[in-house]
């Protein structure tokens, strides 16, 4: 069973839009982290956020924002004033504290954003 | 600045022919995982340490090797080269227990 879905598989907008990342979890283990990352065309995972289970206090940084809400086990990322450097391909990721190590990666969302 | 460097960026390899890829890191983590990326796909996780003690995921081919002399270096080796393993090989390190991953920029492996 996919443990990450992230049903949008490519967004297209249109610059200094708002854009919304959907990521939906799945997890029986009460501890776990979530996690998204940016892959530019460079190739290279970039880290971009961490949150665990036990703290669904949603988190700005600058044009980015995430929203944790446990009660529909989803993960969301909004890039606000979109610009073009943010078109990448973005991954949410999973980590459960009785798996230990292991993350599990959605199939990601291919943003581009277009000038 | 780098923490998790890949060498080389670029390998092109012979059909069949035995090839390495390389990871070090800076960072001092206690797990270096070791990733295949497919074009647009999610990267899929080969193997990773935990310190000396190593993890291997149930569907990775016996092509595929690891080793981990110490805690900064790791190497991926593939025996046997196919067209199928062609692909971006990613390098990560991680403290361990819900700590965040960090990527090298990867080695695009060609084979010919």
């Amino acid at each position: 069973a996919q443990k990450v879905t992230q049903a949008q598989t490519e967004i297209s907008v249109v610059e200094k839009e708002d854009v919304t990342l959907d990521c939906v979890y799945e997890t029986r283990d009460t501890t776990y982290y979530l996690f998204w990352y940016k892959q530019p065309p460079s190739g290279e995972l970039v880290f971009l956020i961490r949150r665990n289970s036990f703290d669904e206090q949603n988190e700005i940084s600058g044009r980015y924002s995430w929203n944790f809400q446990k009660s529909t086990s989803s993960f969301n990322f909004t890039i606000t004033a979109s610009q073009v450097v943010d078109s990448a391909v973005y991954f949410c990721a999973l980590s459960e504290a009785f798996t230990g190590n292991q993350f599990y990666f959605g199939t990601g969302t291919s943003l581009t954003v277009i000038p | 600045d780098a923490m998790v460097i890949q060498n080389p960026r670029y390998q092109v390899t012979q059909f069949g022919k035995p090839v390495t890829l390389s990871c070090s890191q800076t960072l001092n983590h206690n797990v270096m995982y070791w990733y295949q990326q497919k074009s647009s796909q999610a990267p899929k996780l080969l193997f990773h340490y935990y310190d000396k003690d190593f993890n291997n995921e149930a569907d990775t081919p016996d092509n595929f090797q690891s080793r981990r002399p110490n805690t900064s270096f790791c190497f991926l080796d593939i025996r046997s080269p196919g067209l199928g393993d062609a692909a971006m090989y990613l390098c990560a390190t991680s403290r361990g227990q819900g700590g965040a991953a960090f990527f090298g920029q990867g080695t695009r492996l060609t084979v010919v």
